[in-house]
């Protein structure tokens, strides 16, 4: 079993749409969570960071993370053909940890 | 230059051939990072330098060798490499090994026949 899973895609929207990206985990363990955009060609850069279980919210973007249920999510609201990207959950166990659980990402299409 | 970058951007090279991948980072920090990321795999950590010190070797075969001679410069050498090491390898760095944000460069597409 994979440390971090995430659904592939890809995904596919029209502009406007609200667009859901989730993974889940077996490490109990976690508690950092993050996600990160990565646009083609480029490398990944952080997009939220959420400590522990609850949701944060950064514009059009809100994080959610359920540690019950070893679940987390991404909603992107009034999506953009700027949007378009693959998205990477990230996730360690302590703050000082550098070691970071990837996804496999999931390549996200906003069709204008 | 801003953030961080690496050269070549694309690199094509034969088993037998030796070449090196360079990253730099103009950020000020103390800690840098390989990652590998092949097609719809996580991100694989390679090796961690913390102010040019190694401190992660997560057992990666010894064809790849990672050299950092200053904290803004960061190497990945590279022999006798095999088809499956086709990829594109990321850099990143950090303000320190113990915070979570890490900037990563636009990664060097290898192609190995």
């Amino acid at each position: 079993q994979k440390e971090v899973e995430q659904d592939p895609g890809p995904l596919s929207v029209p502009e406007g749409a609200i667009v859901s990206l989730n993974c889940t985990y077996s490490n109990s363990a976690f508690q950092y969570f993050m996600w990160y955009r990565q646009y083609s060609r480029k490398g990944p850069e952080l997009l939220m960071y959420t400590y522990s279980s609850g949701n944060k919210e950064d514009g059009r973007f809100t994080a959610q993370v359920d540690k019950s249920s070893k679940y987390i999510s991404l909603f992107i609201r009034d999506s953009q053909p700027s949007d378009s990207a693959t998205y990477l959950c990230a996730m360690s166990e302590g703050s000082n940890d550098y070691k970071l659980s990837f996804g496999a990402g999931t390549t996200v299409t906003v069709r204008a | 230059e801003t953030g961080v970058t690496q050269t070549p951007r694309h690199l094509v090279m034969g088993m037998t051939n030796k070449k090196s991948l360079k990253c730099e980072q103009h950020l000020g920090h103390n800690a840098m990072y390989w990652y590998k990321q092949s097609a719809k795999k996580p991100l694989e950590l390679m090796f961690v330098y913390s102010l040019e010190e190694r401190v992660e070797n997560n057992s990666v075969p010894s064809r790849f060798s990672p050299e950092c001679p200053n904290s803004s410069h960061l190497f990945l050498h590279l022999h006798t490499l095999q088809p499956e090491d086709s990829a594109l390898y990321l850099c990143a760095s950090s303000q320190d090994t113990g915070w979570y944000e890490q900037y990563f460069g636009p990664g060097t597409r290898l192609t190995v026949t």
